[in-house]
C-alpha cells in the first residue's frame, strides 16, 4: 500500500513568488490536512479537507490556501512568498479526519526555503 | 485556547538507559497520539490512548494516560540508538471537531 506523497520535496523561492505543493494521499483516505512546522513554532494546523470540502483552517493569513480534488489528491498555495514562510510543509491522511481520527499517516513534507 | 505541554525540550540520554517524556493538557484530552519524527523527515504513529487510565505498549516504548485524561507519558526501557528522533504528542481539540492540536515536540538524543 502505498504511503503519502508530497512532492517536490525541496524547493526554494525568492519573496513575493507564488508556491504549490502537493499531496497524494493513501488510496481509500478522504481526510488530507496540512501542516506547518518550524523550528520556533513546532507544528501548525494549516486547513484539512474532506470529499472536496475545506472542513477547518488554521490561523494563517489568506495567502495559504488550498483544494482537493475528486480522488482525494490536494494542493496547497503560497501566494506572496515572505522570509518567515519558510517552513517544513506537512500532508496527512486519514480514513475520516477529524478530531477523532485514529492514525494519521504522514508524507515525508515539502521543505520550502524562502529568499 | 487548548495548549499541550511537553517536557522536556531535550533530553541527552546514555544509551540503554531509561526515559519518561511527558505531555500536559489545561484541559480534558479528547484522544491522545504519540508520534516520532527524525529529523526533516514526516511523523510516524506510535500509539493512540483514548480511555483515562490506558496503557498501551510496542517493543520498549510504554506510553499511558492518566485518570483525569489530562496528561501522558512516554517511556522508553533501555534505549537504543534508533530511539533517537524528536516526539510529538498531539490531541483532539475541544475547541474545533475537525483539528488536531499538537506538543512542541521532544528532541531525544542517544549517546552510544
Amino acid at each position: 500500500k502505498a504511503g503519502v506523497t508530497q512532492t517536490p520535496r525541496y524547493l526554494i523561492k525568492t519573496r513575493g513568488q507564488q508556491v504549490t505543493l502537493s499531496c497524494s494521499p493513501i488510496s481509500g483516505h478522504r481526510s488530507v490536512s496540512w501542516y506547518q512546522q518550524t523550528p520556533g513554532q513546532g507544528l501548525q494546523f494549516l486547513f484539512e479537507y474532506f470529499s472536496e470540502t475545506q472542513r477547518n483552517k488554521g490561523n494563517f493569513p489568506g495567502r495559504f490556501s488550498g483544494r482537493q480534488f475528486s480522488n482525494s489528491r490536494s494542493e496547497m498555495n503560497v501566494s506572496t512568498l515572505e522570509l518567515g514562510d519558510s517552513a517544513l510543509y506537512l500532508c496527512a491522511s486519514s480514513l475520516i479526519g477529524g478530531r477523532n481520527t485514529g492514525e494519521l499517516f504522514f508524507g515525508e513534507g515539502s521543505r520550502l526555503t524562502v529568499l | 485556547s487548548q495548549e499541550l505541554e511537553q517536557s522536556p525540550q531535550s533530553l541527552i540520554v546514555q544509551e540503554g538507559k531509561n526515559l519518561t517524556i511527558n505531555c500536559t493538557s489545561s484541559k480534558t484530552l479528547y484522544g491522545l497520539y504519540w508520534y516520532k519524527q527524525k529529523y526533516g523527515e514526516g511523523l510516524i504513529f506510535l500509539m493512540m490512548l483514548q480511555k483515562g487510565g490506558e496503557e498501551k505498549s510496542h517493543e520498549k516504548i510504554t506510553a499511558k494516560l492518566d485518570e483525569k485524561k489530562q496528561q501522558s507519558s512516554l517511556h522508553i526501557t533501555a534505549s537504543q540508538p534508533s530511539h533517537a528522533g524528536i516526539y510529538l504528542c498531539g490531541a483532539g481539540s475541544l475547541d474545533s471537531n475537525y483539528q488536531l492540536i499538537w506538543g512542541a515536540g521532544t528532541k531525544l538524543i542517544i549517546k552510544p
